[in-house]
């Protein structure tokens, strides 16, 4: 069972708009992380941030937001005024303590095209 | 800081053939892990290696095996080459934290097609 669901495939937004990449996660672990990478045409994962399961605040960073909800099993991802260069495949991906807790979990990813 | 680097970046075999990719993890770091990424899905875990032994592995055949040297840098083989492995290989490095998730840093990939 796919334990990370990345629902949108592509999204294509003008610059400036925001938008916001769906993360939806299924876990039986109350002890998991929770992470986004973004991976440009290079092909490189770059990360960009880490959350655990006990800490539900929501995180801003620059243009990026993460919103956070256990309660809908959810880790959403903002880009706020979008730029070209946000152009890339993102990934969500699930890390569970109790599976030893060292793999990550990778959604299929949302593809993101961002035009002037 | 050297980030993770892997070696090399592209490769060409051919079917039943053998490949070794390399891989050197960031600086300070003791941990890698391999995953392969098929075109348009994302990673799949291979296994990952900490003080030279196998520490967790993910649903790939046997014909995938890997080795960690004393520096903690890594090599990822493949035997009996089939045309489903072609695909990105990445590695990443982390920091060993038992009973926790470090982040995990990638490096930039080997593309591995197999003819």
């Amino acid at each position: 069972a796919q334990k990370v669901t990345q629902a949108q495939t592509e999204i294509s937004v003008v610059e400036k708009e925001d938008v916001t990449l769906d993360c939806v996660y299924e876990t039986r672990d109350t002890t998991y992380y929770l992470f986004w990478y973004k991976q440009p045409p290079s092909g490189e994962l770059v990360f960009l941030i880490r959350r655990n399961s006990f800490d539900e605040q929501n995180e801003i960073s620059g243009r990026y937001s993460w919103n956070f909800q256990k309660s809908t099993s959810s880790f959403n991802f903002t880009i706020t005024a979008s730029q070209v260069v946000d152009s890339a495949v993102y990934f969500c991906a699930l890390s569970e303590v109790s599976n030893s807790g060292y793999a990550l979990n990778f959604g299929k990813g949302t593809s993101l095209l961002v035009t002037p | 800081d050297a980030g993770v680097t892997q070696s090399p970046t592209h490769l060409i075999k051919t079917r039943g053939q053998q490949v070794t990719l390399r891989c050197s993890p960031k600086s300070g770091h003791d941990t890698v892990s391999w995953y392969q990424q098929a075109l348009g899905q994302g990673p799949q875990f291979i296994f990952q290696y900490y003080e030279e032994e196998e520490r967790q592995r993910g649903n790939f055949p046997d014909r995938f095996s890997g080795h960690q040297f004393p520096n903690y840098s890594s090599e990822l083989n493949v035997n009996a080459l089939l045309l489903g492995d072609s695909a990105l290989y990445l590695c990443a490095s982390s920091l060993a934290n038992w009973g926790s998730t470090d982040t995990q840093y990638f490096g930039p990939g080997t593309r591995l097609t197999v003819l």
